[in-house]
């Protein structure tokens, strides 16, 4: 079966900019988590929806926003981008809110300029 | 604040040899263990996991010990192969009220030498 599936791979923004990420799950797992992932601070949680609800939320500014649709796709969005926004975003997908089977994307490298 | 750390932040093996990548833990409530292992270009890969009511767990090629004393993980990989280069995240989980999330440590860059 598919794997989680991001899109788009590479994206270019300007500061101040807004931005929309998107994820499919594995088909029938119904919670998405989003990381951002960067260098210097590594993988850090940002949120997880199940049920279209966000469950649980990592230690982001409000600029940092996801939501989750009936058929478990999820999106995320950051507005007024800033440069330090910079990463690799990924998003991982599994059964239910639990720790098991937890199933990452290739994620989405944004580059913010 | 409590963490989840990486000893070495690159190991270089030869070819066949065996590997040891370590990580401590500060999180003494945490009693759930993953490794990760991420390839250039792709997301974490799903390696072997551990509750914290064991103390060794086996996979193929890999194991994974926890020592719950010292709050130190270790992944063991045997016959490192050239495949194997790759960094290796070890996480453990952060529950909240809400949901469980993934506290990762920084990475370990494994390189595999012919």
């Amino acid at each position: 079966k598919a794997g989680v599936t991001q899109t788009p791979r590479y994206l270019i923004k300007t500061r101040g900019q807004q931005v929309t990420l998107s994820c499919s799950p594995i088909s029938g797992h119904r919670s998405v988590s989003w990381y951002q992932q960067t260098p210097g601070q590594g993988l850090q949680f940002l949120f997880e929806y199940f049920s279209e609800t966000q469950r649980n939320k990592g230690n982001f500014p409000g600029r940092f926003s996801g939501r989750q649709f009936s058929n478990s796709r999820s999106e995320m969005n950051v507005s007024t981008l800033e440069l330090g926004d910079s990463a690799l975003y990924l998003c991982a997908s599994r059964v239910f809110v639990s720790l098991y089977g937890y199933t990452f994307g290739s994620g989405t490298r944004l580059t913010v300029v | 604040g409590e963490s989840v750390g990486l000893h070495l932040p690159t190991l270089s093996v030869q070819e066949g040899d065996n590997s040891i990548i370590n990580c401590a833990y500060s999180n003494s409530a945490s009693d759930y263990f993953i490794w990760y292992k991420q390839e250039s270009g792709k997301g974490p890969q799903f390696i072997i996991d551990i509750r914290s009511n064991m103390d060794k767990r086996q996979g193929q090629r890999v194991t994974v010990l926890l020592n719950k004393t010292v709050k130190h993980l270790s992944l063991q990989i045997a016959a490192t192969q050239p495949g194997d280069s790759a960094v290796y995240f070890c996480a453990e989980n952060a529950n909240s009220n809400s949901g469980y999330a993934l506290n990762f440590g920084k990475g370990t860059s494994l390189l595999v030498t012919p």
